[in-house]
């Protein structure tokens, strides 16, 4: 079958740094994305690897490793503003991406 | 400003009754994706499309029907609601074009609730 797995809820501090950890079983492998998704709100794309290692893009970064079939997000310097959701997807190929049910950050003061 | 569009943010139904949800992309994407979203189970594939009057069945099409009469446009159809079809519908697209990662481009969802 599919799996992917991914914590229910974290918290952390504003100015902090956070992990979201995220593994992977599934059918085919063409890369991984990150959503962030606030409340009420549209999933909007952080980062998509699709190869092993990490990837730097401003306050985030993605890292996967297929070998492990595992990925985390990491959120630095945290801001109130990352409060929201933060789903990990798998691009299975053939126009078919299977996400985790998400992941629920509580960013407090 | 790139966007897909959901016709309706809510929507109250009865049970029986025959509900459509549309949505439009702005952004000429040959993709076009539905998707439900409920609490612990993320978000799950119902049906998608590469193409006009092109559909393909996701993880969980029973119950629901689509339809791709223009490139811009993808309706789902829920021929006879039921309570369990109470959720949030995300409509995305992507592009099939290079460079392309493949990533989705959502709408804002429509929240249905199923009486």
């Amino acid at each position: 079958g599919q799996n992917i797995d991914q914590p229910t809820e974290m918290t952390a501090t504003e100015g902090a740094i956070v992990q979201i950890n995220c593994t992977y079983q599934t059918s085919g492998f063409n890369g991984l994305f990150w959503y962030q998704q606030h409340a009420g709100e549209a999933p909007t794309f952080l980062s998509y690897n699709v190869l092993d290692g990490l990837e730097e893009k401003g306050r985030f970064s993605s890292f996967l490793s297929r070998s492990k079939g595992y990925s985390y997000l990491l959120l630095k310097e945290l801001q109130m503003k990352d409060s929201a959701s933060y789903l990990c997807a798998v691009d299975t190929g053939g126009f078919k991406t299977i996400f985790g049910a998400g992941t629920r950050l509580f960013v407090k003061a | 400003d790139v966007k897909v569009t959901q016709s309706s943010r809510y929507l109250v139904k009865r049970t029986g009754e025959k509900v459509f949800l549309e949505c439009v992309q702005d952004m000429d994407h040959e993709n076009m994706f539905w998707y439900r979203q409920d609490p612990g189970l993320g978000l799950r594939l119902i049906y998608f499309s590469y193409d006009v009057k092109m559909k393909e069945k996701g993880d969980i099409p029973e119950g629901y029907s689509v339809s791709r009469e223009k490139k811009e446009r993808f309706s789902l159809i829920l021929e006879s609601a039921s309570t369990n079809q109470t959720s949030m519908y995300l409509c995305a697209s992507t592009s099939s074009g290079a460079p392309n990662t493949g990533e989705l481009f959502f709408g804002e969802g429509s929240r249905l609730t199923v009486l």
